[in-house]
């Protein structure tokens, strides 16, 4: 079954600091791989995106890794800001389809001053 | 450039009443669209997709319809919502290739049925 499992389910973090999000997936073969990032009651807005032959992907204070031999990605977090505060959604879609898409529970990120 | 819009943003009905979220998209010509549930704590559940007027296609069984009357317009519909109902619900466009374009969100619409 395809799955796509994020950790932590959420992270404190003091403003300034950095971080890693980590997501494991199941899916085989994909397509790519995508990071969102979802403000509290809003829509998830695209961080970054990578294919399968990709190894890293940049986004301003975002960087999103990927290792398609051990199925693992994640987003790394620099000097962090409040406004990072946020659920970050790992999403994967298969190669047989976007309708296919699996998204991860995301993780709930919390900035403190 | 492209935008997608989604009403209402909030949105409370007793359980047994009908429902209508209306989702749509400027900018681009026949997207596909979708429907999907955020429910708290887990990951988005894929309710309905369209690839063009009048094509529909159910992911899950449930007591939610969608139709699409128009090229840029997507409709989520119960005729009597049920408390299980309750969520935030998200309509999406992507455009190109099905298995790698990139889905573009609405503002998310959230549904309290009490």
């Amino acid at each position: 079954k395809n799955q796509v499992e994020q950790s932590p389910q959420s992270l404190i973090i003091l403003e300034g600091k950095n971080c890693t999000l980590q997501c494991n997936y199941t899916v085989s073969p994909f397509s790519n791989l995508r990071w969102y990032k979802q403000d509290t009651g809003r829509g998830p807005v695209s961080l970054t995106i990578m294919t399968f032959s990709e190894n890293t992907k940049s986004n301003g204070r975002y960087t999103a890794t990927l290792d398609a031999d051990t199925k693992q990605s994640s987003l790394h977090i620099t000097a962090s800001q409040l406004s990072d505060s946020a659920s970050y959604i790992c999403v994967v879609s298969p190669i047989t389809g976007g309708f296919k898409t699996i998204f991860g529970a995301g993780t709930r990120l919390f900035v403190k001053a | 450039s492209q935008t997608i819009h989604q009403w209402p943003a909030t949105l409370v009905q007793p359980v047994g009443s009908p429902l209508s979220l209306e989702c749509t998209v400027e900018g681009t010509s026949n997207p596909n669209l979708y429907w999907y549930r955020q429910a708290a704590g887990r990951g988005l559940q894929l309710l309905f997709y369209s690839v063009g007027i009048g094509q529909i296609s159910s992911e899950v069984p449930q007591n939610l319809s969608a139709s699409r009357p128009q090229d840029r317009q997507f409709i989520l519909s119960s005729k009597k919502l049920l408390l299980s109902d309750s969520g935030f619900y998200l309509c999406a466009w992507s455009g190109g290739q099905l298995s790698t374009g990139e889905l573009f969100f609405g503002e998310g619409s959230r549904l309290t049925v009490l």
